[in-house]
């Protein structure tokens, strides 16, 4: 099966500061997927990369997958406490075929 | 539209006891369904996926059991709740543009 390897674990910054949050698979992805969650709530979706070199942006957020498909970074820039939360890299096989998600990178952004 | 609903928000329930969870989809038909397990401050595991009526695969053994008895219901389910069944479940569903989760269900085995 695929495995998803996200680091760090966790991660505090100052606000205003920018942060990166890595996602490794062992395989190549057909779909890869960032989620943000806050504690004991559902999934808000951020962005679906799918072409190798993909880049996307959200406001401050920005979401690259590697031209081998194996790697997927997601960048904040000037960080806010809005930005707290954890977040989720995951993928799947095939179009909407069994998404499975790495372990979580827990953010908190200090005033 | 297409919805998903998922209840209850929370649940508290004694070891032993038994438990059943639904979810339910609106507005589209023959969905992938999926249901998910988070540990505090993990990641999300998955537990059941289901390709169509009555076919369920699990991903990993465990004390709970999926069931998929319409086109778009999904139950969890198990006999004999353990300590370790505590946990923020979601359920999902998806088609080839992608995939949608329920607000989730925060069970406390005590």
């Amino acid at each position: 099966s695929q495995e998803l390897e996200q680091s760090p674990q966790s991660l505090i910054v100052q606000e205003g500061k920018n942060l990166t949050i890595n996602c490794t698979s062992s395989k190549t992805l057909y779909g890869l997927y960032w989620y943000k969650q806050k504690y004991g709530e559902g999934l808000i979706f951020l962005m679906m990369l799918q072409k190798g070199g993909e880049e996307k942006s959200h406001e401050k957020i920005t979401a690259k997958l590697d031209e081998k498909k194996q790697q997927s970074s997601l960048h904040i820039t000037a960080s806010q406490p809005s930005h707290a939360g954890i977040y989720l890299c995951g993928a799947d096989k095939a179009a909407g075929n069994k998404l499975t998600f790495g372990g979580g990178t827990r953010v908190l952004v200090k005033p | 539209s297409q919805t998903i609903h998922q209840w209850p928000a929370t649940l508290v329930q004694p070891v032993g006891s038994p438990l059943s969870l639904e979810c339910t989809v609106e507005g589209t038909s023959n969905p992938n369904l999926y249901w998910y397990r988070q540990a505090a401050g993990r990641g999300l595991q998955l537990l059941f996926y289901s390709v169509g009526i009555g076919q369920i695969s699990s991903e990993v053994p465990q004390n709970l059991s999926a069931s998929r008895p319409q086109d778009r219901q999904f139950i969890l389910s198990s006999k004999k709740l353990l300590l370790s069944d505590s946990g923020f479940y979601l359920c999902a569903w998806s088609q080839i543009h992608g995939y949608t989760f329920g607000s989730g269900t925060r069970l406390t085995v005590v």
